[in-house]
């Protein structure tokens, strides 16, 4: 089945500078590649997703890539703000079935 | 609109103690799922629904039992409690069908304590 490897584990940034979050997956059928941030005590919540037909994709500051020959895809964060801080989840799927497999999360701490 | 629903919010077990954790959605999704949360193990994918009538195992299934008992409902069962089911348990909704079941909304969670 598939396995989602993310890292770093935990990572801390200084307010304004850019953070990145590396993932990489297993299973070369996966076509669905979705981030999710979560805040303390919070649910999970959607904040990008990206699919196997494009490379890139953005949204104000956040932008996700993926590398589908090295089956490995990054979570890019510019401009870093107090509100970033939470924990965050990659997470990949294909088309065989509708359950989505996550990574073990990324602590993002951003230093004032 | 609710969106996703889950009760209770907080439980305590003692070890061999049954119950069913109750989940509901009101956004017509086909697909709904349950988690459990676990500190630097992330989301673990306990069992998941494509349709109404349908089931499957997840990543950790073992211990548990699920009931989709129409389209907005979906419960988990721990028949008999173990201290290794402390957890916070979170349900999610999804349209599905579009290849990894789409944006997957989640529920505030139950917060589980065996002990």
């Amino acid at each position: 089945g598939e396995n989602v490897e993310q890292h770093p584990s935990t990572l801390s940034v200084q307010e304004g500078d850019s953070a990145v979050i590396k993932c990489t997956y297993s299973d070369s059928a996966s076509n669905y590649f979705p981030w999710y941030k979560q805040e303390l005590g919070k649910r999970p919540q959607l904040i990008i997703d990206i699919r196997s037909n494009v490379g890139e994709k953005k949204d104000q500051r956040i932008a996700v890539t993926l590398n589908k020959t090295a089956k490995h895809f990054s979570l890019h964060i510019t401009e870093t703000q107090p509100e970033d801080s939470a924990v965050y989840f990659c997470a990949a799927s294909s088309n065989r079935d509708d359950k989505i497999i996550f990574g073990k999360g990324t602590r993002l701490h951003i230093l004032p | 609109n609710a969106g996703v629903t889950q009760t209770p919010k907080f439980q305590v077990l003692k070890t061999g103690q049954s119950m069913t954790l109750q989940c509901a959605q009101d956004m017509n999704h086909n697909s709904m799922y349950w988690y459990r949360q676990d500190p630097g193990m992330g989301l673990r994918l306990i069992y998941y629904s494509a349709s109404e009538g349908t089931t499957d195992k997840g990543e950790v299934p073992n211990g548990y039992n699920v009931s989709r008992l129409n389209k907005r409902e979906f419960s988990l069962r721990l028949e008999s409690a173990a201290p290794s089911q402390t957890s916070v348990y979170f349900c999610a909704s999804s349209p599905g069908g579009t290849g990894g079941g789409g944006e997957q909304f989640f529920g505030p969670g139950t917060r589980l304590t065996v002990l």
